[in-house]
């Protein structure tokens, strides 16, 4: 069965100050590890896929990288817009289900 | 961008009674979509999976007689919630999933039932 490992479940940071979430998986085979922010009341919103260990994606101030065991989400001198959930999520070789982490809850302060 | 129609966005209903919950996909053609259901601060849990013009399958402890979903076209996808109680409150989200897009979310419905 798949697993998804999201730590920590809550970060506080200060404006400008960088840190790092972790998305730690088990899965027979990996088609594709997905990073997804949400707000609260909101659905939520496509960050990153990632396929294969070694492949890294950026956008803006967040960078995603991937191994096998694992996935960190890399914030770069975050601003209070940043705060919110972070989902991670993985899709097995096998099927179409992703199965979600726990998600870690971001707030930024100014 | 894809996007996702998810309507309503909030419900209230009365015990006893059913709801409706309607997702579309505006600008492409959803080869599967997903249901899920989210309690506060925890994660999306899979409650079905459908394809066009094929049963959903439901994840296990799922009830299916209670969670009606009819995925009659390419586009769209419903979500029956029969007689309501207040334990089915909760935010319900769907999902949609193209070769090109990925999955795509709906913005979600939360539904109160009293």
């Amino acid at each position: 069965e798949d697993q998804v490992t999201q730590s920590p479940e809550a970060l506080r940071l200060q404006e400008g100050e960088s840190s790092s979430l972790n998305c730690s998986y088990t899965v027979s085979g990996l088609r594709g590890l997905f990073w997804y922010r949400q707000d609260p009341g909101k659905g939520p919103e496509f960050l990153f896929t990632l396929y294969s260990a070694g492949e890294e994606k950026e956008k803006e101030r967040l960078k995603a990288t991937l191994t096998k065991k694992e996935s960190f989400l890399h914030i770069t001198a975050p601003k209070p817009e940043d705060s919110a959930t972070y989902l991670c999520a993985v899709q097995e070789t096998s099927g179409s289900r992703l199965t979600f982490g726990e998600g870690t809850q971001l707030t930024v302060n100014p | 961008g894809a996007v996702v129609s998810q309507h309503p966005s909030r419900v209230i209903c009365k015990s006893g009674t059913s709801v409706k919950i309607e997702c579309r996909s505006l600008d492409f053609q959803a080869t599967t979509m997903f249901w899920y259901r989210q309690f506060p601060k925890q994660s999306l849990m899979l409650m079905a999976t459908s394809n066009e013009g094929s049963k959903a399958t439901y994840e296990q402890g799922v009830e299916k007689d209670k969670f009606l979903i009819n995925h009659a076209s390419l586009t769209l996808s419903t979500l029956t919630v029969t007689s309501a109680h207040p334990e089915d409150s909760s935010f319900y989200i769907c999902s949609a999933r193209d070769s090109r897009y990925g999955y795509t979310f709906g913005s979600g419905t939360r539904l109160t039932v009293v």
